[in-house]
This record gives C-alpha cells, structure tokens and sequence, in this order.
C-alpha cells in the first residue's frame, strides 16, 4: 500500500525566512510525484510533477526536489500569499491512483 | 484554470435522503475522479471514471454510486446520507491516468 507522509503538520514563518517542507513516500515503483498547494475554500491546485530521483522543479520562490524517498518544496524568501496548505501525492506501480498525504499548512506572516 | 464545475457549491440534508452531486468539464479530458476530504484524513478517492460509462472504485467507496453518460459530466450519488458523510466533495479531471489532477473548488454537504 502507498503512503505519503508530511512534516511538519504546520509551520509558521517570517517573511523572507526560508524554509522546507517534507514528503516522505513509500510507493512500488514511482510514477510520479505531485506537489499542490490548497488555499481555504479552494480546490487543490497543482504545482509540480516530479518523475524520477535528482529531478527540481522551480516555480517562482518555489523548488521542488526528490529522491528516492522523500521530495523537499523548498519555499525561498517566503511572502504572506504564499500561505496555505501545501500537498503531496504520489502514483506507483500499476495502480494509477494518487494517494494524497495530510497536507503541510504553511502560514507566513508579514 | 482547468474548466471544472461542482455543483451545488453547499448542501445540507438530513440522514436517509439520496444526495447527488454533480461535476462538468469542459476539458474533454477522460479521467473523472471524486475525492473527500476531511481533517485527519486529507484527501481519499471515492470513485474514478476513465471513460463514459466507465467507472472503478477507490478507498471508500462503500455508501457512493457514481455515474458517467457523457464526456463532461461525472455524477456522485449518496443513495441514503449519514452523518459519516459529511464531509468537503472534490471533483478532479485529468487527460491521462498518471497526468496532474486538476480539481474543482469542492462542495461541502452537511449531513444532519
């Protein structure tokens, strides 16, 4: 069975206070690593895909890495809209089905 | 944003009435999923359509139907709601069985 797990559970940090945040997985044969972010009353909404081990993945103040067996989204000089909850799925083997984990809820205050 | 449409938005209903919620896209992808999500828990699949008339069950699907006629529309039935069911309802789409998920905003059904 997949299973993702991310830490913390929240974080709190000053604007522009670097940070990251974790997902670990354990999953038969990676397909495919999803990084969203979900803001209150939202849909989650994606940002990243990540196929293999050494990949990144930039967006803005966001990176995202993976080995085999945990990705990083490194959030860099953080702003207050970054604020959300940030999550994490993966797809593995022959069973195309995401398994999402409980999320990271990042507040950034001014 | 992906063209996803969740209705109705907020629903409240009593224990033992069928509920339906319903999804539209406008992609034309053919992968339709319906997800909960609920403290504790985060997101878990319902069921998932890969094609019209389609369908599979995911993780919890016991006391859900869903079905698919068409291309856009994906339907999620509760036949008897509980309590248990309470709960934030996300609609998502993608165009291949390992491309992103694209999700709509949710529906939030209060079973009293």
């Amino acid at each position: 069975e997949d299973q993702v797990t991310q830490s913390p559970e929240a974080l709190r940090l000053q604007e522009g206070e670097s940070s990251s945040l974790n997902c670990s997985y354990t999953v038969s044969g990676l397909r495919g690593l999803f990084w969203y972010r979900q803001d209150p009353g939202k849909g989650p909404e994606f940002l990243f895909t990540l196929y293999s081990a050494g990949e990144e993945k930039e967006k803005e103040r966001l990176k995202a890495t993976l080995t085999k067996k945990e990705s990083f989204l490194h959030i860099t000089a953080p702003k207050p809209e970054d604020s959300a909850t940030y999550l994490c799925a993966v797809v593995g083997g022959s069973n195309y089905k995401l398994t999402f984990g409980k999320g990271t809820l990042l507040t950034v205050n001014p | 944003d992906a063209g996803i449409t969740q209705s109705p938005r907020h629903k409240v209903t009593e224990t033992g009435t069928p509920v339906t919620l319903r999804c539209h896209q406008t992609e034309n992808h053919r992968y339709m999923y319906w997800y909960r999500q609920d403290p504790g828990h985060g997101l878990r699949l319902i069921h998932y359509s890969y094609g019209v008339k389609d369908t599979d069950k995911g993780e919890v699907s016991d006391g859900y139907s869903v079905s698919r006629s068409k291309t856009e529309d994906f339907l999620l039935t509760l036949e008897s709601a509980t309590s248990s069911q309470t709960s934030v309802y996300f609609c998502a789409i993608s165009a291949e069985n390992s491309s992103p998920l694209h999700f709509g905003n949710g529906t939030r059904l209060t079973v009293t």
